[in-house]
C-alpha cells in the first residue's frame, strides 16, 4: 500500500532556510502535495507539483522532485515566525483522488 | 463562500454514547472526504465519497458510518464510541475535475471519548 514518511521536527533560525523531506511510494501518483497546518487550524494547501516536473518555486518556496528516489523537498528561504506550523507532504492515489499524508513536519522557527 | 464548514468543534462523549458530526460544503464539489488526526500519525481517511449518492472505505473505517445526505453535506457517525475513536476529525472536499484535484478542508472536530 501506498505509505508516505517525513521527519516529525525540524527548528531552524529566523532568516534562515528550512529544508522539509518526503519519501513517499505511489509512483502513479499525478501530483504531490505541501498542506500547511496552523495551531488549531485545518489544512491548506501551499503548494504541489506535477509528477513530470522536476522543481518547481512560487514566491519564497521551492519544491524538488526526485522520482527516480520517490523524494520530495519543500524548501522555504528567510523562514519567518509565521512560517511555524506543521507540514503535511501528500500523494494521491484511487478514483477519488484520495490523499495519503505523511506524519507532518512540525516547523519551528526561531528568533 | 464559507468553503468547508463543520460542527460541533468540540465534543467530549462518554465510552458507548453515538454522535453525528456535520460537515457542509458551499463550493459545488462532487467529492467529500473524511479524516481523522492523531498525533505523529498525519491524517488518515476514514471514508469517502467520490459523488454524490457513493460513498467507500478509506483506510481505517472501522466503528464509523457515513451519509452524502446530498450534493452539500456529508454526515460522519459513531454509533457507539470508545476512547480509541478519540481525535480530531477533518472533512475536506474536492472537484476532481480540476486539474489539481486540491482538496479544501474544515477547520475541524476535536473529540474526546472518555
Amino acid at each position: 500500500g501506498e505509505d508516505v514518511e517525513q521527519s516529525l521536527f525540524l527548528s531552524v533560525r529566523e532568516g534562515d532556510s528550512s529544508v522539509i523531506n518526503c519519501t513517499y511510494t505511489d509512483s502513479s501518483s499525478t501530483y504531490l502535495y505541501w498542506y500547511k497546518q496552523e495551531p488549531g487550524a485545518g489544512l491548506q494547501l501551499l503548494t504541489y507539483i506535477f509528477s513530470n516536473m522536476d522543481m518547481k518555486q512560487d514566491q519564497r518556496l521551492t519544491v524538488l522532485l526526485n522520482k527516480k528516489d520517490k523524494h520530495l523537498s519543500l524548501r522555504i528561504a528567510d523562514t519567518q515566525t509565521g512560517d511555524s506550523a506543521i507540514y503535511f507532504c501528500a500523494e494521491t492515489s484511487g478514483s477519488a483522488r484520495q490523499l495519503t499524508f505523511g506524519s507532518g513536519t512540525q516547523l519551528t522557527v526561531l528568533p | 463562500n464559507a468553503g468547508v464548514t463543520q460542527t460541533p468543534k468540540f465534543q467530549v462523549l462518554k465510552t458507548g454514547q453515538s454522535m453525528t458530526l456535520q460537515c457542509a460544503q458551499d463550493m459545488n464539489h462532487n467529492s467529500m472526504y473524511w479524516y481523522r488526526q492523531d498525533p505523529g500519525m498525519g491524517l488518515r481517511l476514514i471514508y469517502y465519497s467520490a459523488s454524490e449518492g457513493t460513498t467507500d472505505k478509506g483506510e481505517v473505517p472501522n466503528g464509523y458510518n457515513v451519509s452524502r445526505l446530498n450534493k452539500r453535506e456529508f454526515s460522519l457517525r459513531l454509533e457507539s464510541a470508545a476512547p480509541s475513536q478519540t481525535s480530531v476529525y477533518f472533512c475536506a472536499s474536492s472537484e476532481l475535475d480540476r486539474s489539481t484535484d486540491e482538496q479544501y478542508f474544515g477547520p475541524g472536530t476535536r473529540l474526546t471519548v472518555t
